[in-house]
């Protein structure tokens, strides 16, 4: 089944080590998301790709940084993650961007910040 | 900016009988849609059922329904016949067509809603 897979499902790093999570997709989608959801709140995008324009939202900290390198996949890099950034990463994709267009939600990846 | 509101944290339902999910946002935009994902536990979060601004038909999906009252700028979710399956979070969603909000979702703080047997 064409999906989006998240890895690793559970992630536990120390203050201000680098972490990198993954996204990958098999529906050959245009756009891929990556939002934060912190316990019990809303889920909040922190930016997007649409093919290969990043878009980052005004409020997302410097110290998160993505990449995608081909259509599949997708990173979201920590640089020096803090307590603040122990959350579930989830990241979307959907095959435009716009009114019509669906997005198709990961399971997420929990951040652990020790 | 857009706001969406769920004022209910968490609701719960017995097997069989319907619930219906409250939401409200803010916008000054005409066109936008409207949306109500849900996420169990563990699991992605799955789209559930969405509502166009500009149909007035409220939108319907087998036991999911939605009451949307665009001057009220109310969206609340109904779902009869509750499943045990049905237990999840909810979030209710807006996108916008416009400026800062086209293309992206702006999530409600979401609703836990315990089906019980």
């Amino acid at each position: 089944d064409a999906m989006v897979i998240q890895n690793p499902r559970y992630q536990v790093t120390q203050f201000g080590k680098p972490v990198t999570l993954s996204c990958s997709q098999t529906l050959n989608h245009n756009v891929m998301y990556w939002y934060q959801q912190k316990s019990s709140q809303a889920p909040k995008l922190l930016f997007h790709y649409y093919d290969k324009d990043f878009n980052n939202e005004a409020d997302t900290p410097d110290n998160f940084q993505s990449r995608r390198p081909n259509t599949s996949f997708c990173f979201l890099d920590i640089r020096s993650p803090g307590l603040g950034d122990a959350a579930m990463y989830l990241c979307a994709t959907s095959r435009g961007r716009g009114l019509s267009y669906e997005q198709y939600f990961g399971p997420g990846t929990r951040l652990t910040v020790t | 900016a857009q706001t969406v509101t769920q004022s209910q944290p968490e609701m719960s339902v017995q097997e069989a009988e319907t619930v219906t999910l409250s939401c409200t946002y803010d916008t000054s935009e005409s066109n936008y849609y409207l949306f109500w994902y849900k996420q169990p536990p563990s699991r992605q979060m799955i789209l559930v059922i969405r509502q166009e601004a500009y149909k007035q038909q409220n939108a319907t999906e087998n036991r999911f329904s939605v009451n949307f009252q665009k001057a009220a700028k109310s969206f609340s979710l109904k779902i009869s016949d509750s499943q045990l399956g049905d237990t999840a979070m909810y979030f209710c969603a807006f996108m916008g067509s416009g400026g800062t909000s086209y293309g992206k979702l702006t999530f409600g703080q979401g609703t836990i809603l315990t089906v019980h047997p």
